[in-house]
């Protein structure tokens, strides 16, 4: 079945260092999006990439949608103590709404 | 802005046991899901709803699970007898319109613990 996977697993970065998450699918997606999730909570939306080659940017945050529409990135500038929690990435399975997590990248910033 | 609710916040419960989760969607959302996630784990899809019925569930969402919008606001999931491998976070969430192309809204979840 489909599998979404990501890279690294744990990060760990000084405040203003620079942070990446890769995510990577075995069969090409017609979209992807990233939720953040903050120690204890909930997953949170973030942004939904729809076009081959897309890239979005929320402030600090980029985010980037591979050409082949099978891998993706979470980029953040200058990481804050704020953006501590997990972040995943999540395909859509099928025209239900099923969303495939990847394992998610969580992210310690010391400060 | 709306949210999603869920109740109880935690649950703890005894192996053999039945408990019903209850989560009150956004409320002009039509479209119902229900994720779990172990401990440490990532999120993994169990069932979609709409229109009062499931629209694809996965394997883990096996008989001993259900589904059911009982009025207009509440959304639940019942497991009728619980093992210890249940024990996990639930998270309802809900999407105004269907499809994979629009972002869902999780609740805070239910914690479920089976003893």
């Amino acid at each position: 079945g489909q599998q979404v996977m990501q890279i690294p697993q744990y990060q760990h970065v000084q405040e203003g260092e620079d942070f990446t998450t890769y995510c990577n699918s075995s069969t090409t997606l017609s979209n992807i999006q990233w939720y953040k999730q903050r120690p204890g909570g909930h997953p949170v939306f973030l942004i939904q990439l729809v076009k081959s080659g897309e890239v979005k940017k929320q402030k600090r945050l980029t985010f980037q949608f591979g050409e082949a529409k099978k891998n993706s990135s979470l980029h953040i500038t200058a990481t804050q103590t704020t953006d501590v929690g997990t972040y995943f990435c999540a395909g859509p399975r099928s025209n239900t709404g099923k969303l495939i997590f990847g394992q998610g990248t969580t992210l310690q910033v010391k400060p | 802005e709306p949210e999603v609710t869920q109740t109880p916040s935690h649950q703890v419960t005894q192996m053999g046991q039945e408990v019903i989760l209850r989560c009150v969607p956004i409320s002009n959302h039509l479209y119902f899901y229900w994720y779990r996630q172990i401990l440490g784990q990532k999120v993994e899809f169990l069932v979609s709803f709409y229109n009062n019925e499931i629209s694809e569930k996965s394997e883990i969402f096996d008989d001993q699970f259900s589904v059911e919008r009982p009025d207009g606001s509440n959304f639940t999931l019942k497991i009728r007898s619980t093992k210890l491998e249940d024990s996990a976070m639930y998270f309802c969430a809900s999407s105004r319109f269907k499809g994979p192309s629009y972002e869902q809204y999780f609740g805070p979840g239910t914690r479920l613990t089976v003893t």
